[in-house]
């Protein structure tokens, strides 16, 4: 079963704009991870958030976390066409437990960057 | 590229035959994922192995499904007497102690 959900399911901007995704989690977590895959592909990771950390840069990602709302968001700044795939976060989380690194995904965000 | 190479890359197949899926992971991981993705879908975690240990089977692995990583280097995933609803992606991916997952390209499995 999926972790958590995401926001929006599809989301459509220009080239130049910014896009926002988010997502929803259950359970206590270690870390939280977003992926990005292009269409048949494998994922990608982009970027690592631990549980005692409320913000994180990567290039033009952004990412935030909110434990006590078990929400976490993904900033995209000057997005690219070369941007445009799906966003999936993922969480390790071991409740009481060593984690070893097993992932819980989201259904994911679809994004169109129009050129 | 991520260095976690999966084989073959499509397989169609009847419904009712065996097929087997290889994954090469990252050379120094010793923690190894199996991931399976529909149409759609986020992944779902399927099995992990450390070392050639499997150490946790997700309940949507059955009975039909098996996987091995008989000497903790490459793994096999082999699903016997296939059915329509196996259709998916079938994701690997390794990892370390110290490093988030890195994912292959994924098997597309199409059963007909």
């Amino acid at each position: 079963s999926q972790q958590g959900e995401e926001d929006p399911q599809a989301l459509s901007i220009q080239e130049g704009e910014n896009a926002t995704m988010n997502c929803s989690y259950k359970t206590s977590i270690n870390n939280l991870q977003w992926y990005r895959q292009n269409s048949g592909r494998g994922l990608v990771h982009l970027i690592l958030i631990r549980s005692n950390e409320r913000e994180k840069h990567s290039g033009r990602l952004r990412v935030t976390l909110d434990t006590s709302k078990k929400s976490s968001s993904l900033l995209i700044t000057a997005s690219r066409a070369a941007d445009t795939a799906s966003y999936f976060c993922a969480t390790d989380a071991v409740p009481g437990g060593t984690s070893y690194g097993k992932l819980t995904f989201g259904q994911g965000t679809i994004l169109t960057v129009h050129p | 590229d991520t260095g976690v190479s999966q084989d073959p890359r499509h397989k169609i197949t009847k419904r009712g035959q065996n097929v087997t899926f290889r994954c090469d992971p990252i050379s120094e991981h010793n923690r190894l994922y199996w991931y399976r993705q529909t149409l759609g879908q986020g992944p779902e975690f399927l099995t992990y192995f450390q070392n050639e240990a499997q150490l946790e089977k997700s309940r949507l692995l059955s009975d039909r499904f098996s996987a091995e990583r008989p000497k903790g280097s490459f793994s096999t995933l082999e699903i016997q007497r296939t059915e329509q609803g196996d259709s998916a992606m079938y994701l690997c991916a390794s990892s370390s102690a110290n490093t988030e997952a890195f994912f292959g390209q994924g098997t597309r499995l199409t059963v007909v």
